[in-house]
């Protein structure tokens, strides 16, 4: 089974508001990932970790790799319509070969 | 840059029927993945190629699904025969490689197979 706790499970937020979602493992893991999925689609890469204690940004989305590499962050500032879809982060151990285990997913609708 | 293609794009089919899926991954990605994301969940790995050899296909079910990349390029994914609880997407993925910024996996839109 999945061995990422994703939380949370759902947000119902304003235009405008700010999102934050996080990640959490009993494991260490050596990279973090986060993907955001529209409706029909594949996952599409957001922003990528490597280090612990780094923080990312990509336009209004900023994430972080925690300092006891078992957990990681990531906020949405400013949300707008098209921040709806479902956030998924990912993370890969040391010696998996590439192996990612993704969260179940943090589901965001933006209301206007 | 062509992303990851992947056909079908839907497929219905009935319990004991066969089934495959098609995957190109991106020019030049020597790693490939299988993955099945069931309603609600995460994906979740079902095989991963490095270049035309099989590096993981643990949560693989042998029994009935099969997998190749044969010129270590394309690939397919077979079921057979499936089963109701083979309904789920089946995403394809892939990265340069497997470790650090390599490991960046790119995903396909999907296959989403509905078995009655």
């Amino acid at each position: 089974g999945q061995q990422l706790n994703q939380s949370p499970q759902s947000m119902f937020i304003q235009e405008g508001e700010d999102v934050s979602m996080n990640c959490t493992s009993s494991s260490i893991f050596n990279t973090w990932l986060w993907y955001k999925q529209d409706p029909g689609e594949g996952p599409v890469l957001l922003i990528a970790l490597y280090k612990a204690g780094e923080l990312t940004s990509n336009g209004r989305l900023t994430a972080q790799f925690g300092i006891t590499r078992k957990d990681s962050f990531l906020n949405i500032s400013a949300s707008i319509p098209s921040d709806v879809g479902i956030y998924f982060c990912a993370g890969q151990q040391g010696d998996s070969w590439g192996k990612l285990q993704f969260g179940a997913g943090t589901q965001v609708v933006v209301t206007p | 840059e062509a992303g990851v293609a992947q056909s079908p794009r839907y497929k219905i089919i009935e319990k004991r029927q066969s089934v495959a899926f098609w995957c190109n991954p991106i020019s030049g990605h020597a790693t490939l993945y299988w993955y099945q994301q069931i309603l609600g969940q995460g994906p979740k790995l079902l095989i991963q190629f490095q270049n035309n050899g099989v590096v993981d296909d643990s949560q693989l079910p042998k029994d009935r699904f099969s997998a190749e990349r044969l010129k270590g390029v394309d690939s397919t994914l077979k079921i057979q025969p499936a089963k109701l609880e083979d309904s789920a997407v089946y995403l394809c993925a892939s990265s340069l490689g497997t470790s650090g910024r390599l490991n960046e996996q790119f995903f396909g839109p999907g296959t989403r197979l509905t078995v009655l």
